[in-house]
């Protein structure tokens, strides 16, 4: 089945540290992989996506890099900000199925000035 | 205005009570969603809809019911609302196709206390 593990929280960071969020994934064939922000008392948003392997998506500084051979995508940020401050989703869209996104259980990243 | 509006944001009701939170969209999208989050379980899909006669269940349906009233419409109901049905709602869109496939546009969020 499809599933998505992400590194439990929470995690804090001082303004300017680099952040890095693991995320794995469980998927039949080749799904597209998310990453979702969530600020306080928001929806969620699209950060950033890749739709195959070896892509790199990108947004605001964060990155994350669509890894096959490790069923991985990793969200990475060279210098948080205190704006950075949010739950981060990680997510897949099966190739197969009814166009639903499944999603990890979060992680709340605080940046500390 | 926002692309995904949701109704109420926050409701306190009591158990056995019926509940409707409702949402509406100007995105022209045809895929509607319904998700609840919890603490520590992330996002878990309730119901969601491809079209006006489209309905489909999620992973966690039971207790809960939709109608897609138009397009732009989709309400999820709580028919006689228990405790563990608190929790933050969440409706969501997507396009079909194109360069928006796959990717969910989300409202603001409905807060539900059941005590």
């Amino acid at each position: 089945g499809n599933s998505v593990t992400q590194m439990e929280g929470p995690v804090t960071l001082s303004e300017e540290a680099f952040l890095t969020i693991n995320c794995t994934y469980t998927a039949t064939g080749y799904p597209s992989l998310f990453w979702y922000v969530q600020y306080p008392g928001e929806g969620l948003q699209l950060l950033l996506k890749a739709t195959k392997a070896d892509d790199k998506g990108s947004n605001k500084g964060f990155e994350a890099t669509y890894r096959k051979e490790t069923t991985s995508f990793h969200l990475e940020k060279g210098s948080v900000q205190v704006s950075d401050s949010a739950v981060y989703f990680c997510a897949l869209a099966s190739q197969t199925g009814a166009n639903n996104l499944f999603f990890g259980t979060g992680t709340r990243l605080t940046v500390i000035p | 205005d926002a692309d995904v509006t949701q109704t109420p944001r926050n409701r306190i009701t009591k158990t056995g009570k019926r509940i409707m939170l409702e949402c509406s969209q100007t995105k022209g999208h045809d895929r509607m969603y319904w998700y609840r989050q919890d603490p520590g379980l992330g996002l878990r899909l309730i119901y969601y809809s491809f079209d006006v006669k489209d309905i489909n269940k999620g992973e966690i349906s039971d207790g809960y019911s939709v109608s897609r009233q138009a397009q732009a419409k989709f309400s999820l109901s709580l028919e006689s609302a228990i405790p563990n049905q608190t929790a933050l709602y969440f409706c969501a869109t997507m396009s079909g196709g194109g360069l928006g496939a796959n990717v969910l546009t989300f409202g603001a969020g409905s807060r539900l206390t059941v005590l």
